[in-house]
């Protein structure tokens, strides 16, 4: 069955460094999107992305963020500056047109 | 801002007993409903999905929706130990949407 691919499934980085972590989502999938999860807590949406641009973004996902689709199967998130608060599971989801979002694995993203 | 609440939990069953895990909803306008089960440190797994009023059944799991009480719940039956995991009830803004997820139901199955 087709999966969503996540890379690194750990990345530790210190403060202030930028991290980009990597996704391959289901290769007929149109929808692409990023959640967080802090340990203990909800899953929380990020962004979504559409058509080569973002379509939503919540108020976590500020100038520190950003994603791109560098090609026809990489969807990015990149974090500039890293906060010890963004330490967390980092889960990047897609779906086809009308369908369930199908999540990766995680990346655990720890900021020392 | 769209809620989804998730208030009874953690919940512990026999083995062989049925769980029944509940959510309500804020936006009445909501459409479509989805279950995940999560494992600890592992990701949300898409479990079942429902969009219309009643019940919906796929193996030992039963999804049911009532949209006039903005509330959804799952039932398992025949709870295995394999079965603990958390389930999270998430509702999509829209279609194709960001989904909005509950804090998550921990049940746990005694064997």
């Amino acid at each position: 069955e087709p999966e969503v691919t996540q890379t690194p499934s750990h990345q530790v980085t210190q403060m202030g460094q930028e991290v980009i972590l990597r996704c391959v989502p289901i290769s007929n999938h149109l929808y692409f999107y990023w959640y967080r999860q802090i340990l203990g807590q909800k899953v929380e949406f990020l962004v979504s992305f559409y058509n080569n641009e973002i379509s939503e973004k919540s108020e976590i996902f500020d100038d520190q963020f950003s994603v791109e689709r560098p090609d026809g199967s990489n969807f990015t998130l990149k974090i500039r500056s890293t906060k010890l608060e963004d330490s967390a599971m980092y889960f990047c989801a897609s779906s086809d047109q009308h369908q369930p979002q199908h999540f990766g694995d995680g990346t655990r993203l720890s900021i020392l | 801002q769209k809620e989804v609440e998730q208030n009874s939990g953690p919940l512990s069953v026999p083995e062989g007993a049925i769980a029944s895990l509940n959510c309500t909803y804020s936006d009445r306008g909501s459409q479509s409903f989805f279950w995940y089960r999560q494992y600890s440190g592992k990701s949300p797994e898409l479990i079942m999905f429902i969009y219309s009023n009643g019940d919906k059944e796929d193996g030992r799991f039963t999804a049911q929706l009532n949209k006039a009480s903005q509330y959804v719940s799952l039932l398992i039956r025949d709870s295995q130990p394999s079965d603990s995991a958390t389930y999270l009830c998430a509702v999509p803004a829209g279609a194709n949407s960001k989904l909005t997820f509950g804090k998550g139901i921990t049940l746990s199955v005694r064997p």
